[in-house]
């Protein structure tokens, strides 16, 4: 059974700070790997995609680590907008029914 | 500009009927999916399709039909044997072949609650 574990939170975090959250995998095939960000009773949207090597996109840092089967994020200089749901997605091929969800972090910044 | 539209975005239903879900997509992607998302849950898989006249069940098919006669739509029926239908409702879009990375993109979701 593929499986996509994260802690659902809440983190409440004051804004400026730091924050990281991981997600963890069962299948070791897995292939590609995707953090959604999904707001209050709105559709999931891409954030990041994210390599092996790590990737970065402004405040946001990805990391891979395949031997221990997880994926993080980390958020610097958190803003009230960051708030929201986090989404690790996990393809592990296959075709169209290869993605697993998982349930999503959700995270509140604190003014 | 280009993207999936889903419409009802908000549909009340009485117990025993029947509703039928819309969604549109003008990306030009052969693959489309249908989710359901229920509080505190992750995304459960539907249906999905890859190619236009054909589509699969995937984790929880049971009570929902679809239909694919264009690649453009994706309509999906809740029927009445659907036993706990209130439940927000995601239909998405994605290339399919070499290309296909896992990339998702979805409609804004319809609500359908059962009174």
């Amino acid at each position: 059974r593929k499986e996509v574990e994260q802690d659902p939170g809440p983190f409440n975090v004051p804004e400026g700070a730091t924050v990281a959250f991981n997600c963890t995998y069962s299948n070791s095939a897995s292939q590609s790997f995707f953090w959604y960000r999904q707001d209050c009773r709105k559709e999931p949207k891409l954030l990041m995609s994210v390599y092996s090597s790590g990737n970065e996109d402004g405040r946001f840092t990805a990391q891979l680590n395949r031997a221990s089967q997880y994926i993080s994020l980390l958020i610097r200089d958190s803003k009230l907008s960051d708030s929201a749901t986090y989404l690790c997605v996990v393809y592990s091929g296959g075709g169209a029914d290869g993605l697993t969800f998982g349930k999503g972090t959700h995270l509140i910044i604190q003014p | 500009d280009g993207g999936i539209t889903q419409s009802p975005k908000y549909l009340f239903r009485k117990e025993g009927q029947n509703v039928t879900l819309s969604c549109e997509q003008n990306l030009n992607h052969d693959a489309m999916y249908w989710y359901r998302q229920d509080p505190g849950q992750g995304l459960r898989l539907i249906y999905y399709s890859q190619i236009v006249n054909d589509f699969q069940k995937g984790d929880i098919a049971e009570g929902y039909s679809v239909s694919r006669e264009k690649k453009e739509s994706f309509p999906l029926t809740v029927t009445s044997a659907q036993k706990n239908p209130t439940a927000f409702y995601l239909c998405a879009s994605s290339i399919v072949g070499g290309g296909n990375t896992g990339e998702l993109f979805f409609g804004e979701g319809s609500r359908l609650t059962v009174l």
